[in-house]
């Protein structure tokens, strides 16, 4: 019962370019939603999150988009970096304030 | 503010053994959660300790048992090591009912069972 979707396992992006991470969630009773970045042999470190009452939330470089009727969200980096390069989790917070995560999508940004 | 720290860093153990691993929370977190990496996947959650009590539990088997002590620290343990159990073991504290919580995480322990 996969509760968090990530469906694409890699992304590969031009520096300066636009990465757009997505996914999908089963759950509507979700309280909030967060993306986290982890590379190897590191625990995941906190990226940016949205309450389910919002529709939006930006943080420099990093902006989350969330539609609630599609069950969807997702993560906008504008512009890309080498340095962002690593696994992205997208997560969620239940009623009970337990974090699901998702699968994970590797970003790959290219010089 | 220290962060959430867990120990020993890597882990062998043979088939059948048990394990105690162990995370200090991050200062001011009252909510320790545990959860198992394998290779490739995301992050599940095995179960999730308040007030050292058991607060919610993922989808593991009993040999999978955890404390929380009265400082918030808290321990993993696994009996009856099997191979599936090689993985990254990531422990988060948290603060309850604030907001997002506030996750964070430690760096895990890889734990490899031959």
């Amino acid at each position: 019962d996969q509760q968090v979707k990530q469906n694409s396992p890699s992304l590969s992006v031009q520096e300066g370019r636009i990465s757009i991470l997505n996914c999908d969630y089963t759950n509507s009773m979700f309280d909030y939603f967060l993306w986290y970045k982890k590379y190897p042999a590191e625990g995941p470190t906190f990226l940016i999150s949205i309450s389910s009452i919002k529709d939006k939330n930006e943080d420099g470089r990093f902006t989350v988009f969330l539609n609630k009727s599609a069950k969807h969200l997702s993560l906008h980096i504008v512009p890309s970096q080498p340095g962002d390069s690593a696994v992205y989790f997208c997560a969620a917070i239940n009623q009970g304030g337990k974090l699901i995560f998702g699968q994970g999508t590797e970003l790959s940004v290219k010089p | 503010e220290t962060g959430v720290t867990q120990s020993p860093t890597h882990l062998i153990k043979t088939r059948g053994q048990q394990v105690t691993l162990r995370c200090s929370s991050q200062s001011g977190h009252n909510t320790v959660s545990w959860y198992q990496q394998a290779l490739g996947q995301g992050p599940q959650f095995i179960f999730q300790y308040y007030r050292e009590e058991e607060n919610g539990r993922g989808n593991f088997p009993p040999r999978f048992s955890g404390l929380q002590f009265p400082n918030y620290s808290s321990e993993l343990n696994v009996n009856a090591l099997e191979l599936d159990d090689s993985a990254l073991y990531l422990c988060a504290s948290s603060l309850r009912g604030v907001g997002n919580y506030g996750y964070t995480f430690g760096s895990g322990t890889r734990l490899t069972v031959v």
